[in-house]
């Protein structure tokens, strides 16, 4: 079946500077992948995805770029604000699996004042 | 998207008790999930709950422990059942708006088990 994994488990930046978190994913067949942010004390929400058909997607501040051939996905966040500090999950839909959304083990984004 | 809701937001339970955790959406959605966020962790999908019928449950989860309801597109439950401290955990119910492939979460229910 289908195996996300996620780097780094822990990532801590400067206010304003540039925050990436990658992700690899094992199914050749996923072709959907969201990425979630979880603040403490609530659900996950969704704040981007990305389907195989497009290399690259951009909202405000946050993109997402897709290599199928590698099987890599990463998350961009730029000029970060204290805001931003949260959980990220990234997620892949596993077709082998029966449409299963299967999520990486997750990042703790700091931003530092 | 759609709103979700979640009751209790969170709770304290005796081991060998039984919580049953309702989720409410404010729109008829196709598919609703439920999960497991254990301490720390990622996201683990315990069951599908399907409308009119039984839920399907994934490895390592089971009618008995997890039983499920969806009597309706807008309205699903999930029991906790006999439970233990190792069934401390945020339980999440999510939906998918037609065949989009996009789960949007719920708050979640905070359970701790003593």
């Amino acid at each position: 079946g289908e195996n996300v994994e996620q780097h780094p488990s822990t990532l801590s930046v400067q206010e304003g500077d540039s925050a990436v978190i990658k992700c690899t994913y094992s199914d050749s067949a996923s072709n959907y992948f969201p990425w979630y942010k979880q603040e403490l004390g609530k659900g996950p929400q969704l704040i981007i995805d990305i389907r195989s058909n497009v290399g690259e997607k951009k909202d405000q501040r946050i993109a997402v770029t897709l290599n199928k051939t590698a099987k890599h996905f990463s998350l961009h966040i730029t000029e970060t604000q204290p805001e931003d500090s949260a959980v990220y999950f990234c997620a892949a839909i596993s077709y082998s699996s029966a449409s299963k959304i299967i999520f990486g083990s997750g990042t703790r984004l700091s931003i530092r004042p | 998207s759609a709103v979700i809701s979640q009751k209790p937001s969170r709770d304290i339970c005796q081991r060998g008790t039984s919580l049953t955790i309702q989720c409410q959406v404010d729109s008829q959605v196709t598919m609703m999930f439920w999960y497991r966020q254990q301490p720390g962790q990622s996201l683990t999908l315990i069951a599908t709950a399907n409308q009119g019928s039984e839920a399907t449950y994934e490895s390592g989860f089971v009618i008995d422990k997890f039983p499920i309801s969806r009597p309706n597109l807008t309205f699903s439950t999930l029991t906790v059942s006999n439970m233990s401290p190792e069934d401390s955990s945020i339980y999440l119910c999510s939906v998918e708006e037609g065949h989009s492939d996009t789960q949007y979460f719920g708050p979640g229910t905070r359970l701790t088990v003593l």
